[in-house]
């Protein structure tokens, strides 16, 4: 079956620091991709996505590349802020349209920005 | 604006009780969604709905049941067979067709067993 691994937090990291959260997944076919992420107390939001291998997903200052030779998607910024604490969740679904698609998330990494 | 409502946010339940957590959408969502988290274990799927009056089982439904009489509504029922329901339950939608793999989650309900 399809998996998603995250690696573990939590990341503790100073203002304005480079950041790098590193996903790899498992899949069959040609999965879409996607950060989602989740401030404390609610529920998670899409932060980007991408659908096919190259492409580059980008989102307030974050961004992610499908990277099929190396099956990962790690998320980067270039300078956090501490507005950006949260847990970050990279996930996948089942490739094709319509219909229901699966979507398997990894565990979840927890991101800490100190002033 | 368009969302998810859920309620209650906070909920605490003696065991033995069954407890309902309530679920609407008016984003016009075809697909809705029961996913539980708990620390360190990242989103499992409960139970999903494609169509009114249809859901499936995911994978970890024992202990829970579902309905969705309308399309706007998805409750989820904890029943008293749930060995552990302490946890924070996310209600989600998706759209049909090309978009169907997005999530747009509510908020959430945490539950407690006392």
């Amino acid at each position: 079956g399809n998996s998603v691994t995250q690696m573990e937090g939590p990341v503790t990291l100073s203002e304005e620091a480079f950041l790098t959260i590193n996903c790899t997944y498992t899949a069959t076919g040609y999965p879409s991709l996607f950060w989602y992420v989740q401030y404390p107390g609610e529920g998670l939001q899409l932060l980007l996505k991408a659908t096919k291998a190259d492409d580059k997903g980008s989102n307030k200052g974050f961004e992610a590349t499908y990277r099929k030779e190396t099956t990962s998607f790690h998320l980067e910024k270039g300078s956090v802020q501490v507005s950006d604490s949260a847990v970050y969740f990279c996930a996948l679904s089942d490739g094709g349209s319509g219909g229901y698609q699966k979507v398997t998330f990894g565990t979840g990494t927890k991101l800490q920005v100190i002033p | 604006d368009g969302g998810i409502t859920q309620s209650p946010k906070y909920l605490f339940r003696k065991e033995g009780q069954n407890v309902t957590l309530s679920c609407e959408q008016n984003l016009n969502h075809d697909a809705m969604y029961w996913y539980r988290q708990d620390p360190g274990q990242g989103l499992r799927l409960i139970y999903y709905s494609q169509i009114v009056n249809d859901f499936q089982k995911g994978d970890i439904a024992e202990g829970y049941s579902v309905s969705r009489e309308k399309k706007e509504s998805f409750p989820l029922t904890v029943t008293s067979a749930q060995k552990n329901p302490t946890a924070f339950y996310l209600c989600a939608s998706s759209p049909g067709g090309l978009g169907a793999n997005v999530l747009t989650f509510g908020a959430g309900s945490r539950l407690t067993v006392l």
